[in-house]
């Protein structure tokens, strides 16, 4: 089955740095990935998809970049801001609306 | 516009006893799926409801069911409760379905609690 792997449970940053977040899966060919937010005790918020024809998409500080070869997003915060503390799920997915979650990265920016 | 509303916020049921939450999308959106997160599993698939038809189902057992009605507003059951069922159960809309994809807008969450 498919198996999705975000990079760590926790990432500390200092503000004003880029913040690199990792999505690694296998045994899955997805046609797109997403990536949300989520604070605690609320729903996840998207952010960002992109499809696997495209190998970069960027929202304001947001960057995500998408690689099948390596079965990998990456994803960036630039100029962190203690307001971009918050948990991130990476989401894989192919036709309709069935999504594969990661168990997502904390991430916490510090002033 | 009105994001996704699900109710109840917050049960607390004892083994054996049944449940049902409650979901409405946001006005428009035809694709409703709901998702169970636990701090172990994180998000995990349930089903998807798209124009009163369910298009997809996750690898659950039989005692969680689901529906959703001709206004789009959706239920999902859970029968039988086990301890391993509590959890943040998630409802999501979209406005797309089928084969199109998009951005799931997700409610606040029921938080069922099974003791």
């Amino acid at each position: 089955s498919q198996k999705i792997e975000q990079n760590s449970e926790a990432l500390n940053i200092q503000e004003g740095k880029t913040a690199t977040l990792t999505c690694n899966y296998t045994n899955y060919s997805p046609a797109y990935l997403q990536w949300y937010r989520q604070d605690p005790g609320r729903g996840p918020v998207f952010l960002l998809l992109i499809r696997e024809n495209e190998k970069e998409k960027r929202k304001e500080r947001l960057k995500v970049t998408f690689d099948t070869t390596l079965k990998q997003s990456l994803f960036h915060i630039t100029a962190s801001q203690p307001a971009d503390s918050a948990t991130y799920l990476c989401a894989l997915g192919n036709t309709g609306n069935q999504f594969y979650f990661g168990t997502g990265t904390s991430l916490t920016v510090i002033p | 516009k009105a994001g996704v509303t699900q109710t109840p916020r917050y049960l607390i049921k004892t083994r054996g006893q049944q449940v049902t939450l409650s979901c409405s999308p946001i006005s428009g959106h035809r694709s409703v799926s709901w998702y169970q997160q636990t701090p172990g599993q994180g998000l995990q698939f349930l089903f998807e409801y798209f124009s009163e038809t369910q298009r997809n189902k996750g690898n659950f057992p039989g005692r969680f069911s689901g529906r959703q009605f001709s206004n789009s507003r959706s239920e999902m059951n859970v029968s039988t409760l086990e301890l391993g069922d509590s959890a943040l159960y998630l409802c999501a809309s979209s406005p797309k379905g089928g084969t199109n994809t998009g951005e799931l807008f997700f409610g606040e969450g029921s938080r069922l609690t099974v003791l």
